[in-house]
């Protein structure tokens, strides 16, 4: 099957500090990515839609200057979490869609656990 | 109304139980359906996979899609302990655009 990849896996910060975090296809070309945050015992929560060669689209109260996304290439998406504070700490997942003939499976990556001391 | 509705749960059963798994949706554009398994700090795994109505089998797992009732199910048989984990189901009119249920917590009990 599909696989998307997550780097690194897991992350600690101090507070102030940005982190970068990674999203590839393995496999396949992606031309939109999405990134999800999820709290413990929640469920995810869509926070943008990357998008290769324009703008990320972020969903309502998400900070677009606080979380960057950069999808830089087919394979590739990186969210930038600039100026962490603890309450950023949080488990970051990102997915990718694979279409073939009109229809669309989404891959998950493993996740990135993000904890900002 | 939530795009998607699933009952989260807790649900606990017995090994070799048969468990059924529910979301109800309100986009009636929806064709795309999807069911992830999740295990604690883990990403979501894909389970199945069913493009507009109908049943998909594999393994233990079935898929089922009623599309006029807007309703899909997974069946688990032969439930087992590592089985134990959160199911979430999806769904996508175009599939650019993915709609998730909050999760249902499964617990298999040896």
């Amino acid at each position: 099957g599909a696989v998307v990849s997550q780097h690194p896996s897991w992350v600690i910060c101090k507070s102030g500090t940005s982190v970068k975090i990674e999203c590839r296809s393995l496999d396949f070309q992606a031309t939109t990515m999405f990134w999800y945050r999820q709290f413990p015992k929640q469920s995810l929560m869509l926070m943008a839609t990357s998008n290769e060669g324009s703008k990320a689209t972020y969903e309502q109260g998400v900070e677009k200057d606080k979380f960057l996304i950069n999808h830089a290439s087919l394979t590739l998406s990186t969210l930038t979490v600039t100026s962490a504070h603890p309450e950023d700490s949080s488990f970051y997942i990102c997915s990718a869609p694979r279409g073939e003939t009109g229809e669309y499976e989404q891959y998950f990556g493993p996740g990135t656990r993000l904890t900002v001391t | 109304q939530k795009e998607v509705e699933q009952d989260p749960g807790p649900l606990s059963v017995p090994e070799g139980a048969i468990v059924s798994l529910n979301c109800t949706y309100s986009n009636s554009a929806f064709q795309y359906f999807m069911w992830y398994r999740q295990y604690s700090r883990k990403g979501p795994e894909l389970l199945m996979y069913t493009y507009s109505s109908g049943n998909k089998e594999d393994g233990r797992f079935t898929a089922q899609v009623d599309k006029s009732s807007k309703y899909i199910s997974l069946f688990i048989r032969d439930s087992q302990p590592s089985d134990s984990a959160t199911y979430l189901c999806a769904m996508s009119a175009y599939g650019n655009q993915f709609y998730f249920g909050t999760g249902t917590s499964l617990t298999v009990i040896p």
